[in-house]
């Protein structure tokens, strides 16, 4: 059974720094793409940034590009962002999420799995 | 890179046919057969229903139908259901290699 599971999230104060992860189990996990999605509460879905299987391709929504970093480690089945100046508006769930497509060059950015999610808040 | 444009809401009877657009441009919607829907309960984490405008997943209901004119995509769910009351977010690959969501659709089933 696929599972993704997130963690650390929690409250942090403007212009400080989290790290998220997300243990991953159930699959294959480096032939697959990986992303993170998140949720502001009570606002629709926006994608973060996804991962290559071997970690040498990366991509980013422009509101976190140059704060946020994703990363991961195929040895432990991990993946990882993280976040650093953050601001009041990435105040969300973060939800760590597997690409479809099995060993794909380009990423399918359709997501069949997605963990619970974390909720991260940033506030003084 | 904008939001798709989703109807804040829509409804239907049970039994009744029901269709959400989502409308891009063509450096999304428009310019790749990449559309995805997800369909997402209170509280709980969004799920794949369709992908690549018009595949179902495994598992997903034939009820569920997908397709795509210009820059618009659409969600087609025929023989509505109470249990198909929730919110459904469209999703679109873009020229800039990344992902954009609609602004999320609540379904209400009268």
């Amino acid at each position: 059974e696929v599972q993704l599971v997130e963690s650390g999230g929690g409250l942090v104060q403007p212009g400080g720094s989290l790290r998220l992860s997300c243990a991953a189990s159930g699959f294959t996990f480096s032939n697959y793409w990986m992303n993170w999605v998140r949720q502001a509460p009570g606002k629709g879905l926006e994608w973060v940034a996804n991962i290559k299987q071997d970690g040498s391709e990366k991509y980013y929504v422009d509101s976190v590009k140059g704060r946020f970093t994703i990363s991961r480690d195929n040895a432990n089945n991990s993946l990882y962002l993280q976040m650093n100046s953050l601001r009041a508006e990435d105040t969300a769930v973060y939800y760590c999420a597997k690409d479809l497509d099995y060993d794909n060059v380009w990423g399918s950015y359709n997501f069949d799995y997605w963990g619970q999610g974390t909720l991260v808040t940033i506030s003084s | 890179q904008s939001a798709l444009t989703q109807p804040a809401s829509v409804s239907g009877s049970p039994g009744q046919s029901i269709t959400i657009s989502c409308t891009g441009t063509s450096s999304d919607v428009g310019g790749y057969d990449y559309v995805s829907w997800y369909q997402q309960h209170p509280g709980k984490a969004p799920k794949l229903f369709i992908y690549e405008v018009s595949n179902r997943p495994s598992g997903v209901s034939i009820r569920f139908s997908g397709s795509k004119s210009g820059n618009t995509a659409s969600l087609t769910i025929s023989g509505l259901q109470a249990e198909d009351e929730a919110d459904y977010y469209c999703s679109s690959y873009t020229s800039s290699s990344t992902l954009v969501f609609g602004g999320g659709t609540k379904l209400t089933v009268l």
